[in-house]
């Protein structure tokens, strides 16, 4: 139990264009979902919590415009990066909660590339 | 809000021997202190956790412990295995009001058999 899959697993796009980013509770519902971005040989960054049916909630720093965060169900969030940037370019991880615990489960995470 | 310090940043360990990584936290109202494994190119996995109403939690080759009074917990792997190579991070709660994690920086384990 507790699978969270992301879809895809690696994308490569140009400057300018948009990326959209899955992820899925595939045996639980997960009312709060985050997104983390990591950079090689970092740690984990928090960049937004993502509430079903509410809008998200973003780290300092983090551009909620640029960021596009979608919680549409409560097996479903997507990350939608806008006007991607080389800058941008890193692994992006998803995970979400479990029932009202505090464990979070990951997901095996995006590797984007732009170009 | 929390802050969470992890050391050491490498270990380097025989095959069959204990490895034990330490974090520190800021906050003590922090109530809850995952463990995850991250292999190269994946997304971290949940190893071990503990709450803050026990002192120490085993999970066969893998235990934490805790010590509310000075503020840290830490990772025992025993009889380790060149599978246990991965960068392992711990985690605390980012803030009160929710369940965010904030992570330590990470430590690249590496076991030599």
């Amino acid at each position: 139990g507790a699978v969270v899959s992301q879809h895809p697993s690696r994308v490569i796009c140009k400057s300018g264009t948009s990326v959209k980013i899955e992820c899925r509770s595939l045996d639980f519902q997960a009312t709060t979902m985050f997104w983390y971005r990591q950079f090689p040989k970092q740690s984990l960054m928090l960049m937004a919590t993502s509430n079903e049916g509410s809008k998200a909630t973003y780290e300092q720093g983090v551009e909620k415009d640029k960021f596009l965060i979608n919680h549409a169900s409560l097996t479903l969030s997507t990350l939608t990066v806008t006007s991607a940037h080389p800058e941008d370019s890193s692994f992006y991880i998803c995970s979400a909660i479990r029932g009202w615990s505090n464990e979070q489960f990951f997901g095996p995470g995006t590797r984007l590339t732009v170009l | 809000g929390e802050n969470v310090e992890q050391h050491p940043s490498t270990l380097s360990v025989q095959e069959g021997d204990s490895a034990v990584i330490k974090c520190t936290y800021s906050d003590s109202a922090s109530n809850y202190f995952p463990w995850y494994k991250q292999e190269l190119g994946k997304g971290p996995q949940l190893i071990i956790d503990i709450r803050s109403n026990v002192g120490e939690k085993k999970d066969q080759r893998i235990a934490v412990t805790l010590n509310k009074t000075a503020k840290h917990f830490s990772l025992h792997i025993t009889e380790t295995q060149p599978e246990d190579s991965a960068v392992y991070f711990c985690a605390s709660p980012l803030n009160q009001a929710g369940t965010a994690l904030i992570f330590g920086k990470g430590t690249t384990l590496s076991v030599s058999s």
